[in-house]
């Protein structure tokens, strides 16, 4: 069965630090691939998504996500990140073929400190 | 245009009870996916539907029901409630139109937070 894997549970950063959140999944055919972010008190939001072509997709709030597919990652980077990305941050796996769901790895809670 | 609403937004029930949660999609949207979302387990599908059709559906007993009725807009249900069924449930929308544009990107709502009792 397909999965998807989020290495850090939580990870506290200082104001102005660089980020990188791990992404893996199992599944080898074509997939979509997304980063969601849910804020505290507030539904899921997309954050950026890859469907095909550049493998380095930018989104919203200076996120963007490099994907390997040799190493099945989609890993989210902001350079510089802010007390506002306080999140819980998801990435989600479809495969690109015939009408399959949605999967997500459990999260991961960032917490940015001043 | 409006997203995806849920209704209610909070339900508290006792085990042994029914509970029903709706969903009303972006106007558009055919498919609906539920979700169940908990501290431990992250989100986790329960299952979509595409055309008052259920078309995928996940690993959760069959007390998880749910329906698609002509407008789009979705039910799910849960029989004879658990004490492990309190979790926030996430309803989303998406286009799923063969030969649309990012047909498969989803639109969560707000979410009801079940407590059981």
């Amino acid at each position: 069965a397909q999965s998807v894997s989020q290495h850090n549970h939580h990870v506290i950063l200082s104001e102005a630090a660089s980020l990188e959140l791990g992404c893996n999944y199992s599944y080898g055919g074509t997939v979509n691939l997304f980063w969601y972010v849910q804020y505290p008190g507030q539904h899921l939001q997309l954050l950026l998504k890859y469907f095909s072509g550049d493998p380095l997709v930018k989104g919203i709030k200076g996120f963007e996500a490099e994907f390997i597919k040799s190493k099945f990652s989609f890993n989210l980077r902001k350079p510089s990140v802010q007390w506002s990305d306080t999140a819980e941050y998801f990435c989600a796996v479809m495969r690109n073929s015939g009408n399959t769901p949605l999967v997500f790895g459990k999260g991961t809670r960032l917490s940015v400190i001043a | 245009k409006a997203g995806v609403t849920q209704t209610p937004r909070y339900l508290i029930k006792t085990r042994g009870q029914q509970v029903t949660l709706s969903c009303s999609p972006i106007s558009g949207h055919r498919s609906v996916s539920w979700y169940q979302q908990t501290p431990g387990q992250g989100l986790q599908f329960l299952f979509e539907y595409f055309s008052e059709t259920q078309r995928n559906k996940g690993n959760f007993p069959g007390r998880f029901s749910g329906r698609q009725f002509s407008n789009s807009r979705s039910e799910m249900n849960v029989s004879t409630l658990e004490l492990g069924d309190s979790a926030l449930y996430l309803c989303a929308s998406s286009l799923a139109g063969r030969g649309a544009k990012n047909y498969n990107e989803q639109f969560f709502g707000p979410g009801t937070r079940l407590t059981v009792l």
